[in-house]
């Protein structure tokens, strides 16, 4: 049911810069609605990461950052570390009259 | 810090009904500034949003699952629950429960603290 499309995986030796896109439509991201991004380490529940398409809840590294344009968003992480291997999903709002909180179909980060 | 700990059985049989509880802790689900959430995740699959509750106990669901879902809250325990009727295999998930962020209008809401998430697998 994913309307937010993601790359299936990335990867990057450590030390590294990669991104992840999140691209979506005139419903939801072009719309101009926020982009927020998670992190879900193996085994565990996801963690908001950044939300607000550019803002780092307290505790975040400033080695991730997200940016926004048009119909699509972006994850950087920049200065890969080894524990940044997870699965990452966007997330929006969506005025399609369907779903209301869409998320992207996630992104496996591998560190070479 | 808000903590979220989801409770209920963990194997459900089909056509029956998933019953789960999420208990609120160092938060409450009183406050006028959230929503409640419930959200699940397909063993490998991607994450799926159900539906929301608000204190006042407006809710708002996901069409797909609209006709099968119940979200209810009890404000006296700091808790609020998830009913999903009729299951089949296909409602095997993790279930999590989440609180939504909505700063100042729905449409930028976002889920700042989850619950460690429950497998709840249908079979009979």
């Amino acid at each position: 049911q994913s309307v937010l499309t993601q790359p299936p995986s990335v990867s990057g030796a450590p030390g590294q810069r990669v991104t992840i896109s999140c691209t979506g439509s005139s419903s939801n991201i072009g719309a101009g609605y926020d982009v927020h991004w998670y992190q879900q380490l193996p085994g565990t529940a996801p963690k908001l990461l950044i939300y607000g398409n550019s803002n780092r809840p307290s505790g975040v590294p400033d080695r991730f950052s997200g940016s926004k344009s048009g119909t699509s968003a972006s994850l950087a992480i920049t200065g890969l570390q080894a524990e940044d291997e997870a699965d990452y999903y966007c997330q929006s709002y969506d005025s399609s009259l369907s779903v209301l909180y869409v998320f992207g179909t996630g992104t496996k980060v591998t560190v070479l | 810090q808000v903590q979220l700990q989801e409770s209920g059985p963990g194997l459900v049989k089909p056509s029956e009904t998933l019953s789960l509880t999420c208990t609120v802790s160092g938060g409450s689900v009183s406050s006028g500034s959230y929503y409640w959430s419930w959200i699940r995740q397909p063993p490998g699959k991607g994450l799926e949003w159900i539906g929301y509750i608000y204190y006042s106990g407006s809710t708002n669901y996901n069409p797909s699952l609209k006709s099968r879902v119940t979200i209810s809250v009890d404000t006296s325990k700091n808790q609020f629950s998830l009913k999903l009727s009729s299951v089949t295999a296909a409602d095997t998930a993790v279930y999590y429960c989440a609180r939504e962020n909505f700063p100042g209008i729905a449409v930028a809401a976002y889920f700042d603290y989850w619950g460690q998430g429950t497998l709840v697998t249908v079979s009979s």
